[in-house]
């Protein structure tokens, strides 16, 4: 089984500032690793695939980065319904998700 | 527009099995390149994928839980289904049907979910 580990588990910003979210794979994952952004009481929802790309409607403020078995989320500018908790996402070998990072308001 | 809905007991008691469907619109689960898959959400354990279905009747399940899992579709009523058989107290958690597309270019992961359904096991 390939593990995401995530960091950090919890993170407080405030609007504007730039933020990023980090995900580790126990092994390499070619690249094959997306972001899902979830609410409270909502389904996640995909954000980024394939480590850089964009999914359709996302905002260009959110972004993705990474190689092997280290990936980053950057959210370049907080927006105050960017709040949530993010997941990252591994579909190289079998499907795993990481066990999430809360952005709360500071 | 794509759509999905999962449908479930609410609760059960330790030992029985749980029936899930997840009826969508939109898509096709006959059409080259689809897939409807399961993860589940618990306080304890976050996200975890259970098991996919492809158009061509293709079935994975995770490892971990492949002995007490089925999955099956129904493509002329738009419909995916999950059994999990001998629940415990520790499958208590939202259920989550999700849908991924394959294209020549790129395969979107989950990109639709349903609003999930919360299972209670419970005596």
């Amino acid at each position: 089984d390939i593990q995401m580990t995530q960091s950090p588990s919890l993170l407080s910003a405030s609007v504007g500032d730039r933020v990023t979210i980090n995900c580790k794979a126990s092994q390499n994952i070619n690249k094959y690793l997306n972001w899902y952004q979830q609410k409270l009481g909502e389904a996640p929802k995909l954000l980024i695939y394939n480590t850089n790309n964009l999914q359709t409607g996302i905002p260009s403020r959110f972004s993705g980065s990474g190689s092997g078995t280290d990936y980053t989320l950057t959210i370049s500018s907080l927006q105050p319904e960017d709040f949530g908790t993010y997941f990252c996402f591994q579909h190289n070998s079998w499907l795993t998700f990481g066990s999430g990072t809360k952005l709360e308001i500071k | 527009q794509v759509t999905l809905k999962e449908s479930g007991p609410g609760i059960l008691q330790p030992s029985q099995t749980l029936s899930l469907t997840c009826s969508f619109s939109g898509f096709s689960l006959s059409t080259y390149g689809m897939c409807v898959g399961w993860i589940r959400q618990s306080s304890g354990k976050g996200l975890e994928w259970l098991a996919n279905i492809w158009w061509n009747d293709d079935k994975y399940y995770n490892p971990s839980l492949k002995n007490r899992l089925t999955i099956s579709k129904d493509t002329s009523n738009n419909q995916a289904f999950l059994k999990i058989t001998n629940m415990d107290t520790a499958d208590t958690a939202t259920y989550y049907c999700a849908r991924t597309r394959i294209t020549t270019v790129v395969t979107d992961w989950f990109a639709y979910w349903g609003q999930g359904t919360l299972v209670t096991v419970s005596s």
